[in-house]
């Protein structure tokens, strides 16, 4: 597609339950990455993808966070007994390269609710 | 770890006035520093950067702002606002030599424009 594409946008959840989230970059863009946008923190670096490999996982808050990448496009993002504290909007982005020069593309997010 | 803050957390101005939005980063170690604005019900996107080179970078839409190393700030500036740039602004840093996509955020500023 033209831009990065997430989904589901919404998802209701209780506490407790497993839920993944999607992230399809732009087409091309090697380097994938996840953010979360909280009320309380802002928006907050989880994980960096340059192909299928994470280099960079150091922002994920708990062993509950995984992710994974396949064949170098799209991501899923899991977060298992999820929480209260989880509920937030899950950013994914992508850029040519390494960072393609300070510009990532970003999504338009999935909106998780922990009831 | 870099902090960036960014210091109103809401600015409203009238139409064609002039807007500066204040951002503050924590360290001296050589950065790249972004503005990324997300219009309502839209995805964020990369308005301004500032890699290396000339301190005052400027955007399409007639923003600018000046990296001030001493002062460890970037504010975003425009001489006259219109009602369409009315969105959320996120100052950003990243550290050179760490993952470039890596970016820490300020918390935002929300520009409204009133006619």
């Amino acid at each position: 597609g033209a831009g990065v594409s997430q989904s589901p946008s919404n998802k209701v959840t209780e506490k407790g339950k497993d839920v993944e989230l999607r992230c399809d970059p732009i087409s091309g863009h090697t380097a994938l990455y996840w953010y979360r946008q909280s009320l309380g923190q802002g928006l907050e670096f989880l994980i960096y993808f340059q192909g299928n490999s994470a280099p960079d996982k150091s922002g994920l808050p708990s062993d509950r966070f995984s992710a994974e990448r396949t064949g170098g496009s799209v991501s899923t993002l899991t977060i298992q007994r999820t929480q209260q504290e989880d509920s937030a909007v899950y950013l994914c982005a992508s850029s040519w390269g390494q960072g393609g020069a300070g510009e990532l593309f970003f999504g338009e997010g999935s909106r998780l609710t922990v009831l | 770890a870099q902090s960036v803050t960014q210091l109103d957390s809401q600015v409203p101005v009238f139409e064609e006035a002039p807007v500066e939005l204040r951002c503050n980063y924590s360290s001296s170690v050589s950065v790249y520093l972004f503005w990324y604005v997300q219009y309502p019900n839209q995805g964020l996107q990369l308005l301004l950067k500032y890699l290396s080179g000339s301190t005052l970078v400027e955007s399409i839409n007639g923003f600018e702002a000046e990296f001030n190393k001493s002062q460890t700030s970037f504010h975003l500036r425009k001489p006259s606002v219109h009602i369409s740039d009315t969105a959320e602004y996120f100052c950003a840093v990243s550290d050179r030599g760490s993952t470039l996509g890596r970016l820490y955020f300020g918390r935002g500023t929300q520009l409204t424009v009133w006619p």
